[in-house]
């Protein structure tokens, strides 16, 4: 079965840069979550879409946005990195008019922050 | 505030049940408990979820308290690829937001 799809896997970028990450959903999913995990710590909920609107916002830097696409897929687009952005990024989808199915993990995208 | 409370980590013997506690005393009538689990650094995975009765599927029982305050995730009979962070949720129904993780359990399966 087709799985969440993260890319890319892993990443290094420098202070101030810019990244992208990408994430597809399971097909006919309309709704995606990003997490962000530090090392050591619990997955931090940053933002989520329905329909391609946002659906709710956790603790997402300003530096962060996202957006879902008219394919579903979402991007989480990250400005002037810092050491601290350094973490594992999760997308997970799911399915809305199935009410309180379950969300769908992806295998994460590592980012590196030198 | 965190709406789920649950021990920082825990111990099972190979082969026997696990027993998983999460203190949820502030649900409300119209949220959802649901369990994850974390396995080193992979994606979380579902486990399974429930209302007011208690569930089982291929993986884990959830049991429920009557007063629906706490519940607990039993495996019935842990392996050591079982070794991974439990994480309990409370979610609305009818509501696909919420998804948010607190301090979960981190089962270690000896041998």
């Amino acid at each position: 079965a087709a799985g969440v799809i993260q890319s890319p896997r892993h990443l290094i970028k420098e202070k101030r840069e810019t990244a992208t990450l990408k994430c597809y959903p399971i097909p006919r999913h309309d709704t995606v979550y990003w997490y962000q995990q530090g090392p050591g710590q619990d997955p931090q909920f940053l933002i989520s879409f329905y329909e391609k609107m946002q659906s709710d916002k956790g603790s997402i830097p300003d530096r962060f946005s996202a957006q879902q696409f008219s394919d579903y897929h979402s991007e989480l687009n990250m400005s002037s990195l810092e050491l601290g952005d350094s973490a594992l990024y999760f997308c997970a989808s799911s399915l809305s008019v199935r009410m309180n199915t379950e969300a769908f993990f992806g295998q994460g995208t590592r980012l590196t922050v030198v | 505030d965190a709406k789920t409370t649950q021990p920082p980590s825990m111990d099972c013997a190979e082969g026997r049940a696990a027993n998983l506690p999460c203190n949820h005393s502030t649900i409300s009538g119209n949220e959802y408990v649901y369990w994850y689990r974390q396995i080193h650094s992979q994606g979380p995975q579902y486990i399974i979820h429930g209302l007011k009765n208690n569930e089982t599927n291929e993986m884990a029982s959830l049991i429920i308290t009557e007063d629906r305050k706490s519940s607990t995730l039993i495996l019935p009979h842990a392996t050591l690829r079982d070794t991974a962070v439990y994480y309990c949720i409370v979610r609305l129904i009818y509501n696909n937001n919420d998804m948010r993780f607190g301090a979960g359990t981190r089962l270690t399966v000896k041998p």
